[in-house]
């Protein structure tokens, strides 16, 4: 079973609203991610880490922004939250090996409302 | 130019019969590894099963197989013996060995299985 946690499941917040969700890894594991994804259709890669005080934009444009000050915690904030920004947010971690594979959260799903 | 490309967006299946569902990909690194995740309706993403550029066999997990040609550069998931379970999103992923940093994902393929 992974180890990788997100809170919150679900969120219905207003618009204007600043808005933090939060990912947790127990694996260790250096690289981390944050995908978006619309119900039913692709992941897009919105952030990455590499590492401790590494980040990196995805694919996808995004408004949010994230930060990484400890090896298990990735979190991904939007300072004032818009109907386009309904979605789910899916976290993921993975080891350096190239082998191996990604271990998804449960991920969170947002409507701003 | 997409790096995982799945042409099927939706595939119906007889409970207890074969699926393959497609996956091409795109890559100029030898060294690369390719994943299959599954998606059920409750959102989260299931690892199912891994095969590496190198691997000299194609990889099986339960009633998973992947059928991969790698001249053709596809990575086919079979599932044998389908049940209603199976039904939910199948996504192709790949990673390459240049820049382990990145899954890039297909856009998935939605199997439904019928009783």
């Amino acid at each position: 079973e992974a180890d990788i946690y997100q809170t919150p499941r679900y969120l219905v917040i207003g618009t204007g609203k600043k808005i933090t969700l939060e990912c947790s890894q127990t694996m260790g594991h250096d690289k981390m991610y944050w995908y978006q994804q619309d119900p039913g259709m692709e992941l897009h890669l919105i952030h990455y880490s590499y590492g401790v005080n590494s980040t990196e934009k995805g694919d996808l444009s995004s408004e949010s922004t994230v930060s990484r000050i400890r090896t298990e915690h990735f979190p991904l904030t939007l300072e004032s939250a818009r109907p386009s920004h309904t979605s789910q947010y899916l976290c993921a971690s993975s080891d350096y090996r190239g082998h191996t594979e990604a271990f998804f959260g449960q991920g969170t799903r947002l409507t701003v409302v | 130019a997409q790096k995982i490309t799945q042409t099927q967006p939706g595939m119906f299946v007889q409970e207890k019969e074969a699926v393959t569902l497609d996956c091409t990909y795109d890559t100029s690194d030898p060294s690369y590894g390719l994943f299959w995740y599954k998606q059920p309706s409750s959102g989260e993403m299931i690892f199912l099963i891994y095969q590496g550029s190198y691997d000299q066999q194609n990889a099986t997990e339960g009633r998973y197989s992947l059928n991969f040609q790698k001249a053709r550069k596809s990575a086919n998931l079979v599932i044998s013996a389908s049940q209603l379970g199976d039904s939910a999103m199948y996504f192709c992923a790949m990673r390459e060995g240049g820049n382990f940093n990145k899954f890039y994902f297909g856009s998935g393929t939605k199997l439904n299985v019928k009783p």
